[in-house]
């Protein structure tokens, strides 16, 4: 069984690039969602995308743009960086979006840092 | 809105000694609750869950029990190892929404 990869793992932009970070999630789940920790803090939730529809997002600006694709890979999409972007960006995946019991299973991240 | 507290770090503890994390969490329903870790370079693991009040997580020795009328879930293990070193994120997720995650406390177990 594959788990959850991300790509690139670490990456450095300047400030007002964009930047696109992949995660293909583990088989047979069909819900991802993505979180960004700050050094030193815990996950944040940014979006969750089920079936290829974004259903629930975090109080996060539009400038985080996401993606879900039919083989229930996904993208997260950041324009117009700041510094503030930096942080570690962390995958998730799980089966279905109903309950609060099913676990999600975490990729090893992609650490943005922004200069 | 929900949130979670948990005790500030870091906790560092010699070799077979007792642990406790402590974890307080605000929610407005029926919360399911978790710890995970996150050990250096890797990504989040899930430690252990309970989903509804008095039930306890348990798993590698780590135990947590779920307290209603204290809001809290906090972690215990009676001889940590090595290890055991590693950050830990203590979270919750109501019906249907995310995972709300603690600030992490960090374990530094020395030999």
């Amino acid at each position: 069984e594959t788990g959850v990869t991300q790509s690139p793992t670490h990456l450095i932009k300047t400030r007002g690039q964009q930047v696109t970070l992949r995660c293909s999630s583990q088989s047979g789940h069909n819900t991802v969602s993505w979180y960004q920790q700050a050094l030193g803090q815990g996950p944040q939730f940014i979006f969750q995308y089920y079936r290829e529809e974004e259903n629930g997002r975090g109080n996060f600006p539009p400038r985080f743009s996401g993606l879900q694709f039919p083989n229930y890979s996904s993208e997260l999409n950041v324009n117009a960086l700041e510094l503030d972007d930096s942080a570690l960006y962390l995958c998730a995946s799980s089966l279905g979006t109903s309950g609060n019991t099913g676990e999600l299973f975490f990729g090893e991240g992609s650490r943005l840092t922004v200069l | 809105g929900d949130s979670v507290t948990q005790m500030e770090g870091p906790v560092t503890l010699s070799e077979e000694a007792f642990l406790t994390i402590n974890c307080t969490y605000t929610a407005t329903g029926y919360p399911s609750l978790f710890w995970y870790v996150q050990y250096p370079g890797e990504g989040l693991q899930l430690l252990l869950k309970a989903t509804k009040a008095d039930d306890k997580g348990s798993n590698k020795g780590f135990e947590a029990t779920y307290r209603k009328e204290t809001t809290s879930f906090h972690l215990e293990k009676g001889s940590v190892q090595v290890s055991d070193s590693a950050v830990y994120f203590c979270a919750l997720r109501e019906a249907g929404t995310a995972l709300i995650f603690g600030k992490g406390t960090t374990l530094s177990v020395s030999s």
